[in-house]
């Protein structure tokens, strides 16, 4: 079955960084784009990035544009994303998602909790 | 401020139906077929109910249904039962944003 499973959350001080990373089964990675989702908790969902299935093409939401970095290794079937210079507003929980057609995310991971706080 | 415009709470008793509301404008909902639903029940990851408008994934009930008008979009849930106390929530691709946005999600109480 089809599963998606994050890691790299925690508690990070403002400014630092910090890498999620995302591993993929059940269905053929290297087809499929791929995004990241955050929701802070008990909030509306925002969508953060996508990568192409190739990893040729990326795009970010304006809020993150600049500090973070998707990318993807489609012999791992993992998806990561770098998250640099981070900031009190970027707290949530971080999924990564399954892209159909950059209309719709039809699979979601469990989700990783970032918090960003000194 | 979400991009998309959604009812804080709806509710309603078992078996009755009800209806849930996502206004956008003439750059995503009205101009585009590409509305999708997700509903989110508590503690878990959004699960996709509804997309393009009113098509249903593989194993989501007949219950559930989706239309538009206008800058407009619903979700309709026939038949209500217990397990349909969740969060949902509206998506769209946008032209004026970069890729999908999304309303601020609507809770659904089962009387």
């Amino acid at each position: 079955q089809v599963q998606l499973v994050e890691s790299g959350g925690g508690v990070v001080q403002p400014g630092r960084s910090l890498r999620l990373s995302c591993a993929v089964s059940g269905f053929p990675f290297s087809r499929y784009g791929m995004h990241w989702v955050r929701q802070v908790p008990d909030k509306g969902l925002e969508w953060v990035a996508v990568i192409y299935w190739d990893g040729s093409r990326e795009f970010y939401a304006d809020s993150v544009k600049g500090r973070f970095i998707i990318s993807r290794d489609n012999s791992n079937n993992t998806v990561y994303l770098q998250m640099n210079s981070l900031r009190a507003e970027d707290t949530a929980i971080y999924y990564c998602v399954r892209d159909r057609f950059l209309q719709f995310f039809d699979y979601w991971g469990q989700g990783t909790l970032v918090t960003v706080s000194s | 401020q979400s991009a998309l415009t959604q009812p804080p709470s709806v509710s309603g008793a078992p078996g009755q139906s009800v209806t849930i509301l996502c206004t956008g404008t003439s750059s995503d909902i009205g101009y585009y077929d590409r509305v999708s639903w997700y509903q989110q029940s508590p503690g878990a990851a959004p699960k996709l109910i509804i997309h393009e408008v009113t098509s249903r994934p593989s194993g989501v009930p007949d219950r559930f249904s989706g239309s538009k008008s206008g800058n407009t979009a619903s979700l309709t849930i026939s038949g209500l039962r217990a397990e349909d106390e969740a969060d949902y929530f509206c998506s769209s691709y946008s032209s004026e944003s970069t890729f999908i946005i999304f309303g601020g999600g609507t809770t659904l109480t089962v009387l």
